[in-house]
């Protein structure tokens, strides 16, 4: 119940493609949901989070889709840049705002953007 | 503004021994997390602090493992004796108040032989 299925494993995909990445998760409790994003030698990074109470966020050219029903999520890079080119982490959270917050991730998306 | 400090970077020990990794958090930030990321995998909560006190070490393989936040600033994390699937980067996190973000260090690469 407190891990988060992640897929694809790995992701390839041309410049100026839209790269999808998809998590899943079971316990219900879970009330955040961000992505980091980690380049080699670095630590994640947050890119984007969303709540449960909405079904879609977007920063620049990331988005996140959400369907509580389902219990799943998914990022969504428009336009895609070399320079996006990192591993992607799920992750979500049961205590949004508390002292007792934590992040369980996913296994991680490794994306190449090729020029 | 200055990001989570973790040192060292890279650190190779034979199985058995010990180590020792050691964080400085954003100031400020009162919330601290030990990750363990083994390669291939997303990082799993090690320990959390809160000021100095332990707010979550259930996933803390007590028998080898421990931490400390004494004055409720810097961490470190120990390992001993090392075991080879302990090889990993070990990420130290910290968390201002009530917001959600974690801002991570760089973390420390530890291969144990």
């Amino acid at each position: 119940q407190q891990q988060v299925k992640q897929s694809p494993q790995s992701l390839i995909v041309q410049k100026g493609g839209i790269p999808i990445i998809n998590c899943a998760y079971e316990n219900t409790a879970f009330d955040y949901f961000p992505w980091y994003q980690q380049f080699p030698g670095k630590g994640p990074a947050l890119l984007i989070a969303i709540r449960p109470d909405v079904s879609e966020k977007k920063e620049g050219r990331f988005t996140i889709s959400f369907n509580k029903s389902a219990k799943q999520f998914s990022l969504h890079i428009m336009d895609s840049q070399p320079g996006d080119s990192a591993t992607y982490f799920c992750a979500a959270s049961p205590n949004y705002g508390g002292a007792t917050n934590k992040l369980i991730f996913g296994t991680g998306t490794l994306l190449a953007v090729q020029p | 503004e200055a990001g989570v400090a973790q040192s060292p970077r890279y650190k190779i020990i034979e199985k058995r021994q010990s180590v020792a990794f050691w964080c400085n958090p954003i100031s400020g930030h009162a919330t601290l997390y030990w990750y363990q990321q083994i390669l291939g995998q997303g990082p799993k909560l090690l320990i959390q602090f809160q000021n100095n006190g332990v707010v979550d070490d259930s996933q803390l393989p007590k028998d080898r493992f421990s931490a400390e936040r004494l004055k409720g600033v810097d961490s470190t994390l120990k390992i001993q004796p090392a075991k080879l699937e302990d090889s990993a980067v070990y990420l130290c996190a910290s968390r201002e108040g009530q917001n959600n973000e974690q801002f991570f260090g760089p973390g420390t690469r530890l291969t144990v032989l």
